[in-house]
């Protein structure tokens, strides 16, 4: 899993399983959430995002879970496939610290066993 | 469709020379950012802009400086490169607290 301020950790995964990748945070002023992927050479790309009044959202192939009790994010991604390899990270926005509390994860780098 | 194109997609430059990295965002967004991403680091915000001409230092604005004299289009300055400034670069825009949509980001070398 991913912890925002912690080393890079690796998550692997047979083709066709499912997965999870998950993230906790510290501030808990944090409202919205948002997940990206980003492949080897390229920018991060949106996945799904988030707010702090839901726990669950759905997307295709993909689910985001929020548990603001214990402040911890996850993203599920169902029968997982070659092209999901790549670094996963969230991001929260909250009301405090960087630009307008915006605060990336590390990341979770996903591979994918055939 | 969403679109923030970074004018490099790498670049080799000295040690000394005067580097800029040019952002444009098709997106009408107010808010521009440019973060470095280094191995282990993740990313970290370096400047930011949330209008024309406005300008925010971010985490780590040492030995950088930018420039926003359009709204679509916001540019990192190197001043005097050095070799510590290798990585890769991203720039970024949103409009609110909202989704922030990334260039393809540009990797520089500084030898």
């Amino acid at each position: 899993g991913e912890s925002v301020g912690l080393h890079l950790p690796t998550l692997s995964v047979q083709e066709g399983d499912n997965s999870i990748i998950n993230c906790a945070y510290s501030n808990s002023a944090s409202d919205y959430f948002i997940w990206y992927k980003q492949e080897s050479g390229k920018g991060p790309q949106f996945i799904i995002d988030i707010r702090s009044n839901m726990d669950k959202r759905q997307g295709q192939r993909v689910t985001v879970l929020l548990n603001k009790t214990v402040k911890h994010l996850s993203l599920q991604i169902a029968a997982t496939q070659p092209g999901d390899s790549a670094v996963y990270f969230c991001a929260e926005i909250g009301t405090g610290g960087g630009a307008d509390g915006l605060t990336f994860g590390k990341g979770t780098h996903l591979i994918i066993q055939p | 469709d969403v679109k923030v194109t970074q004018s490099s997609r790498y670049l080799v430059k000295r040690t000394g020379e005067k580097v800029f990295l040019e952002c444009v965002q098709d997106m009408d967004h107010e808010n521009m950012f440019w973060y470095r991403q280094d191995p282990g680091l993740g990313l970290r915000l370096i400047y930011f802009s949330y209008d024309v001409k406005m300008k925010e230092k971010g985490d780590i604005p040492e030995g950088y400086s930018v420039s926003r004299e359009k709204k679509e289009r916001f540019s990192l300055i190197l001043e005097s490169a050095s070799t510590n400034q290798t990585s890769m670069y991203l720039c970024a825009s949103r409009v609110g607290k909202n989704i922030q949509y990334f260039g393809a980001g540009t990797r520089l070398s500084v030898l």
